[in-house]
């Protein structure tokens, strides 16, 4: 299995609350991202990174920031948490352009009252 | 129109069976093809790549390719119940961070 781990698993919120997720990678891979999964819709992205402090948008980007410092850690951060975000969340690893064969973490659902 | 549609299902079959899953894309551009399987609760994980126009088998799956008809599928021989999941169909245009687009899936079910 990729080492991919992320944290919290479980995250129960209340609406306005600013909620921190974090994705930790231990593969070394360049390229880093940030999925929500609902009912319907299928895996969605929210952000990605194609490397340290380089990242862009995915096409459900609003309402969420990221970060990422250092190329093992990609934080995704919900600003003011509202109950549309109420969701499971994945973080996912590639290697390279050319690999595009994504691993994915365990996710985080995340309850937000 | 959806980037990457596929049959929304459930589908079920009985074991032993061929299921067959579909996916169509509209991006004409897309080089690389995945099929994830994502059993309930669990995360995705990587069943099958395609890159050319054609049939490619690993053990009981198959994946076939025709980028003419922008359509990727993937059968399952010998269904197990084990094989009930849901089935990701994503797509990848191998530049832009390898970005992929994912379809919504379609969920198996195996009936012993």
């Amino acid at each position: 299995d990729a080492g991919i781990t992320q944290s919290p698993r479980h995250k129960v919120t209340e609406t306005g609350t600013p909620v921190t997720l974090r994705c930790h990678q231990t593969e070394n891979h360049r390229y880093m991202y940030w999925y929500r999964q609902d009912p319907g819709h299928g895996l969605r992205l929210i952000h990605y990174s194609y490397g340290v402090k380089d990242t862009d948008k995915g096409e459900v980007s609003d309402g969420y920031s990221v970060s990422r410092s250092k190329t093992e850690d990609f934080l995704l951060t919900l600003e003011s948490a509202t109950s549309s975000q109420t969701s499971v969340y994945f973080c996912a690893i590639s290697e390279s352009l050319g690999v595009e064969t994504q691993y994915f973490g365990p996710g985080t659902r995340l309850l937000v009252l | 129109q959806k980037e990457v549609e596929q049959n929304s299902g459930p589908l079920s079959v009985p074991e032993g069976a061929i299921a067959s899953l579909n996916c169509t894309y509209s991006d004409r551009v897309s080089q690389s093809f995945f099929w994830y399987r994502q059993y309930s609760g669990k995360s995705p994980e990587l069943i099958m790549s395609i890159y050319s126009n054609g049939d490619k088998e690993d053990g009981r799956f198959t994946a076939q390719l025709n980028k003419a008809s922008q359509y990727v599928s993937l059968l399952i021989r010998d269904s197990q119940p084990s094989d009930s999941a849901t089935y990701l169909c994503a797509v990848n245009r191998n530049t832009n961070a390898g970005k992929s687009t994912f379809g919504d899936g379609t969920t198996l079910t195996v009936k012993p």
